[in-house]
């Protein structure tokens, strides 16, 4: 079975400070990996997937994640947080079983202060 | 056109009533998902049609019914619902559902109140 732990439900950042979302997987295949955005009352959006090749992806609004097969960790940054960042992130795994059928971590709420 | 449309987007039903979701797309996808979502939940997958075909349905009750008339429409009907099915109810679509690795397109979703 595969799963995702994301570390920490809440995170509060000041403007321009770095974000650091967690986020670890448990897989007995290679995984297809992926970060969800969820802003308010909005479905969810890709920020970005780990598929094969570089271990290092980058997204869309300033997000990037690095693939660490040895620590099983996909963990999500942006160097510089906006006001506009403030959301729920989900972290995903996909690769077995067929199909595409993702597992969601728990979530991440994050908050950008001022 | 990369959007996935839900109606309606809010929808109050009491437990005798029977009522229906809707959602469409017009991107040519032909893999089409529902998830429901509990409030500070992860989305919870319920069903997959992938070329008008259900290719997974995660144990749903059968009080929800799904539906792909086409490949641009799906459809869940509801009926005695209990309070507990209380959710925003995702639909969302894919190109094929035959890959792991596809981004799925997700509609803004129905807010749905049993009482």
């Amino acid at each position: 079975a595969q799963s995702v732990t994301q570390l920490g439900s809440h995170l509060s950042v000041s403007e321009g400070a770095l974000v650091l979302l967690r986020c670890n997987y448990s897989s007995s295949v290679p995984p297809y990996l992926f970060w969800y955005v969820q802003y308010p009352n909005q479905g969810l959006q890709l920020l970005l997937k780990y598929t094969t090749g570089a271990t290092l992806v980058k997204g869309i609004n300033g997000f990037e994640a690095e693939f660490k097969k040895s620590e099983t960790s996909f963990h999500l940054t942006k160097p510089s947080a906006h006001m506009s960042d403030a959301a729920e992130y989900f972290c995903a795994v996909s690769g077995a079983g067929g199909g595409n059928k993702l597992t969601f971590g728990t979530g991440t709420q994050l908050k950008v202060e001022l | 056109d990369t959007e996935v449309t839900q109606t309606p987007k809010h929808l109050v039903m009491g437990m005798t009533n029977k009522k229906s979701l809707k959602c469409e797309q017009h991107m040519g996808h032909r893999a089409m998902y529902w998830y429901k979502q509990k409030a500070k939940k992860p989305p919870e997958l319920m069903f997959v049609y992938s070329y008008e075909k259900l290719s997974i349905n995660e144990s749903v009750p059968s009080r929800f019914s799904p539906e792909c008339p086409n490949s641009s429409l799906l459809n869940l009907h509801l009926h005695a619902l209990q309070p507990e099915d209380s959710a925003l109810y995702l639909c969302a679509s894919s190109t094929t559902g035959s890959e792991t690795n596809e981004k799925l397109f997700f509609g803004s979703g129905t807010q749905l109140s049993v009482l």
